[in-house]
């Protein structure tokens, strides 16, 4: 099973600040990476699915950068606002898992205002 | 589109008693759904993957006698805790893939539920 990590565990941001934070994972053997966003009380929702190295994905303020020959991924928050408070998560396929994700244990994003 | 529907939010048992949590695709089919147990600030650990019409996948260390999996439908899977004791007490979730969708399983998106909240006095 992958090791996925995302740092910081948990971040707070002024209204307005943009922030960034990182997802983690094994290198070799690369299928796609995917990122959540989930609000409290709310289900997880799938923000993008990123598979090739180099990849930018954008949706609105948020964007995703992918390096997979480092193993890394970051998420933007541009201008952040109090509705981007939630939970962003990753996740990788397993090696020879098909479509079984292996989460990390998600960035807590706060904006207050 | 593309909801699923959870039931129940949160529950509270005594143990010993069995408890049901049901997994709903509201507007799409589901091949596949997988059932997900998170402990505090811990990731979302994948219990079991269950198909349509066949026996689910239990995940090394989960005990499909204990954690029991039906997915009689496209739509609709449930997950049973047999005789729950405290130490089942956890956050459970709910998530499917779309049939039919493309691509490879790995790039599919999961569709998620809202969770249920398991507390075993």
């Amino acid at each position: 099973i992958l090791n996925v990590e995302q740092s910081p565990q948990s971040l707070h941001v002024q209204e307005g600040d943009s922030t960034n934070f990182t997802c983690s994972f094994p290198s070799s053997n690369f299928y796609a990476l995917h990122w959540y966003r989930w609000e409290t009380a709310k289900s997880p929702e799938a923000l993008f699915v990123m598979t090739l190295n180099g990849d930018e994905k954008k949706k609105g303020r948020i964007s995703a950068t992918l390096n997979t020959k480092e193993g890394y991924s970051y998420l933007y928050i541009k201008g952040s606002q109090p509705e981007d408070s939630a939970t962003y998560l990753c996740a990788s396929p397993r090696l020879w898992g098909g479509n079984k994700l292996t989460f990390g244990t998600g960035t807590q994003l706060k904006v207050e205002l | 589109g593309a909801v699923v529907s959870q039931h129940p939010s949160w529950v509270i048992c005594k143990s010993g008693t069995s408890v049901k949590i049901e997994c709903r695709s509201l507007d799409f089919q589901a091949t596949t759904m997988f059932w997900y147990r998170q402990f505090p600030k811990q990731s979302l650990m994948l219990m079991a993957t269950s198909n349509e019409g066949s026996k689910a996948t239990y995940e090394q260390g989960v005990e499909k006698d204990k954690f029991l999996i039906n997915h009689a439908s496209l739509t609709l899977s449930t997950l049973t805790v047999t005789s729950a004791h405290p130490e089942d007490s956890s956050f459970y979730i709910c998530s499917a893939g779309k049939y039919g969708a493309s691509g490879s399983g790995a790039k599919n998106i999961q569709y998620f539920g809202a969770g249920t909240r398991l507390s075993v006095l």
